[in-house]
């Protein structure tokens, strides 16, 4: 079985710049997470898809950071302009259920903002 | 308060040692939880549930304490391949999933 995809691997940007991930989760798995994980912390959450629609994105800076799910699939996170405090790790990750299931993550996109 | 809260450690144990993470958690109505594990520089996996009763997966053994608002995760026998970091996640208010900062353990020869 195919794991969550993710890319680029690394990114590296001068602040102000614009930056785009993409995702695309195991496939039949309806909910989809964008996690940001800073060094030496856990995993913060940043928006929750279930198929298309937006569950949780109480914690995404909305005046920088947009993300879509487009027919359910795959997503794409951006972030625009990007500032130093956003050089992270972003996990995408994805489960069959409703927040209560087995996540599975994707290998993550280094950013680096210079 | 944070949501979910982990002492950092390093903790440091021989090969054979007994070791043990608490996390404490501060919903009330909280009703999931797990144990994940995460390798330097890769992504965080399951490592186990945390059920109400209790459960073992081989040297591994997950406690929930409701009363007190902690689980724990106990590891018998360490094997040099169990040093990561030891991520506790708690589903929070709204249904969502909060990953505490997590706990490094480093196992010695």
């Amino acid at each position: 079985e195919a794991g969550v995809a993710q890319s680029p691997r690394y990114k590296i940007i001068e602040k102000r710049q614009s930056v785009a991930f993409w995702c695309n989760p195991i496939s039949g798995h309806a909910t989809l997470y964008w996690y940001q994980q800073i060094l030496g912390q856990g995993p913060k959450l940043l928006i929750q898809f279930q198929n298309n629609g937006v569950v949780d994105d109480s914690q995404l800076p909305k005046d920088r950071f947009s993300a879509e799910r487009l027919k359910g699939v795959d997503s794409t996170l951006k972030i625009q302009p990007a500032k130093l405090e956003d050089s992270a790790v972003y996990l995408c990750a994805s489960s069959s259920g409703f927040s209560n299931e087995k996540l599975f993550f994707g290998s993550g996109t280094q950013l680096s903002v210079l | 308060r944070k949501e979910v809260e982990q002492d950092p450690g390093p903790f440091n144990v021989p090969e054979g040692a007994t070791v043990a993470f608490n996390c404490t958690y501060s919903n009330s109505a909280s009703q999931s939880f797990f144990w994940y594990r995460q390798d330097c520089r890769k992504e965080p996996k399951l490592l186990m549930s945390v059920y109400s009763s209790g459960n073992e997966d081989g040297r591994f053994t997950a406690q929930l304490n409701r009363a007190s608002q902690y689980i724990s995760l106990l590891i018998r026998d360490s094997k040099l391949s169990d040093s990561a970091t030891y991520l506790c996640v708690v589903n929070s208010y709204g249904n969502k999933l909060v990953f505490g900062a997590g706990t490094i353990l480093r196992v010695k020869s």
